[in-house]
Formats: C-alpha cells, structure tokens, sequence
C-alpha cells in the first residue's frame, strides 16, 4: 500500500460508454498526476493538477476529462474513447517544490481496455 | 527538453549475479535522475535519485546506482541479483516546471528477468 489508492483496478468499456476512474491520495500531498502506461512507450503525462488547479493537459484528447474537487482526490471522466486508448491508467502524488528533488508516489493503476 | 534513454528493453541475468541496468541522459544543466521500479500488477515505486555529491547513490533494495557525467549515464546495479528483483525499471530526469514542480521525464523502461 502506497497511499495512493486507485479504483477501479480494471475496466472494460464500450466506445460509446461513459465511466470514470477515481484516484484518492493519503499522503498529504498538494499535487497529482494522470500517466498513460502503454506497452514499450514512455510513460505518458496527461494531467498535472497542483493545489487543485490544473496546470497542464498535455494536448490530451477532449474525450478525457479530469477533475480535481480536492487535494485528495483526483478523478479521470472518460467517454466515446477509441480502441487505442486501452492502457494502464496511473495515478500518482507528490509534494510541491521547486528543488527538481519531487519524488512521485503512484498508485497500482487501473488497466483499461476499449472494445 | 530533458531526456533519458534506455537502450534495453529487456536484461536477463542469473541469480546471484550482478546485474546493470542502462540508462543515459540529455539535460541542459545540472541532472536530477531517478529510478523507479514496477513490479507486476503495481504502480511504479520509488528506487533512488541523484542530486549532487557522491556519484554512487545508494537507494532501496539494495540498488545503487552510479552517476558518470563525462558519459552521460545514470546507470542501476546490484552486486547480486533475486528473482524477487524481476520487475520493469524507469529512469528519470527533471523536467519541466509545472505549477511550482518539476516534472519528471520518464524512458520506456527495461525489463529486467533474474533466472533462478
């Protein structure tokens, strides 16, 4: 247990369905992340949110919304996703600074497949 | 942009022997690099970074990992490897400031594979 718990673990949707991914954080850190984890890619940053607000998209497709109604929790909304988004979705926290020194702490993810 | 490169996609090793996980950087300044490990099934777990001082930097599990600026490499060893060690390894380096924090850049990782 890392502190940063994620659910659901897996979900499988349709590409007209909507859900959302819930990411929740114990640790008292006042910045989250969204990553995309796919096979032999780096990992992808989607959302930075640093005390609530968000400050990067990362030119993220509009089919993936976040949001972010507290320093604890961090939402990803997905809806009319393509195949391609199948991925692991991360979730990860940390302290704010300035001392390049951050480090992240992740949750275990939450696989996603679109059929 | 900083980057990191891992040119490995896979290491396999024995064991009980030591292991070496490659990762070089692109930076413009001063590096701060991380390793991270993944184990199956988790999220990506906190390894060990450099800032400044000593060139090797001891970190958890028993990975250490050495810092050579002339060849532009942060590369992860352990000086004998555990199954229990099999996992997918990142390296990574500060990047952008976001928000008031430095972002960190990922590489693809490496597969490490430790055969009993």
């Amino acid at each position: 247990e890392t502190g940063v718990t994620q659910t659901p673990r897996h979900l499988v949707m349709g590409m007209t369905n909507k859900k959302s991914l819930k990411c929740e954080q114990h640790l008292g850190h006042n910045a989250m992340y969204w990553y995309k984890q796919s096979a032999k890619k780096p990992l992808e940053l989607m959302f930075v949110y640093s005390l609530e607000e968000r400050v990067e998209n990362n030119s993220v497709p509009s089919r993936f919304s976040p949001e972010c109604p507290n320093s604890s929790h961090l939402f990803l909304h997905l809806h009319t996703l393509q195949p391609e988004d199948s991925a692991l979705y991360l979730c990860a926290s940390s302290q704010k600074g300035t001392s390049g020194a951050n480090v992240l702490t992740f949750g275990a993810g939450s696989r996603l497949t679109v059929l | 942009a900083q980057s990191v490169a891992q040119p490995e996609d896979q290491v396999n090793v024995a064991e009980g022997n030591p292991l070496t996980v490659k990762c070089t950087y692109s930076v413009s300044g001063n590096p701060y690099l991380f390793w991270y490990v993944q184990y199956p099934n988790r999220g990506l777990q906190f390894l060990l970074k450099y800032i400044t001082g000593d060139n090797l930097v001891k970190g958890s599990y028993g990975f250490e990992a050495e810092f050579n600026k002339s060849q532009t490499s942060f590369h992860l060893k352990k000086p004998s490897a555990l199954v229990s060690d099999s996992a997918l390894y990142f390296c990574a380096v500060r990047d952008a400031l976001l928000g008031g924090s430095y972002i960190p850049t990922f590489g693809r990782g490496t597969s490490l594979i430790v055969h009993p």
